[in-house]
């Protein structure tokens, strides 16, 4: 089936730094989300996109957070600063219409580590 | 606000045995509800959905019944295999533009 990568899938880094975090969404596909899974918790809904623009998020979604998928390119969430908290497995999907019409297919996850 | 329960934690079961996993939320109106399962490395996959009361979603064996009485949404397989050791999460939506919830995931494995 349709597959969603992510890259990298391990990240580790300094609290305070930057770190973006990138999804190579399926290729037709039309709306984007990041989820954050901290170890032993369950998946949490952090921001959907949709046509450049953010259309939902969470009380996660803190200010530190942005996203963005420029000229069709990777669909990224920017971290700047880390902070320890943020050390999670973020998961990215995408789907063709919104999750209420359509299957979300997710990737793999990248494992975020701030030390 | 909107929240799902599931059975926690680990389910271990013998090939052939009947599974059920427990899954109640919490929302108002008709919450669109989900079943996704997780393979070792991958990202969740949808194994179905419901939107209404009473609708049955099923895929590969699995099934759940959508019931706004008693706000479940029960997995159940009548015969399980080693294959359908994975992490199975419920989860709903609440319709419109507002946040999708997970639940905490039940383990499921499947000895031979």
């Amino acid at each position: 089936g349709p597959k969603v990568l992510q890259i990298p899938s391990h990240q580790i880094i300094d609290m305070g730094q930057m770190v973006t975090l990138n999804c190579d969404p399926v290729s037709n596909h039309l709306y984007f989300y990041w989820y954050k899974q901290i170890l032993g918790q369950q998946m949490e809904f952090l921001v959907n996109f949709y046509n450049g623009k953010v259309m939902e998020k969470s009380k996660l979604f803190k200010d530190q957070f942005s996203v963005e998928r420029p000229d069709g390119s990777y669909f990224t969430l920017k971290i700047q600063p880390t902070a320890l908290e943020d050390s999670a497995v973020y998961f990215c999907a995408s789907s063709l219409a919104h999750w209420n019409y359509a299957e979300q297919f997710f990737g793999p996850g990248t494992r975020l580590t701030v030390l | 606000g909107d929240s799902v329960t599931q059975t926690e934690g680990q389910v271990a079961l013998s090939e052939e045995d009947f599974l059920t996993i427990h899954c109640n939320y919490s929302a108002s109106g008709y919450p669109t509800l989900f079943w996704y399962v997780q393979y070792p490395g991958e990202g969740p996959q949808l194994l179905f959905r419901a939107s209404r009361d009473k609708e049955k979603g099923s895929s590969r064996g699995f099934e759940a019944t959508y019931d706004k009485g008693t706000t479940s949404f029960h997995l159940r397989k009548a015969s399980v295999q080693e294959s359908d050791s994975a992490v199975y999460y419920c989860a709903l939506s609440g319709g419109g533009y507002q946040n999708f919830y997970f639940g905490k995931g039940t383990s499921l494995t499947v000895i031979p």
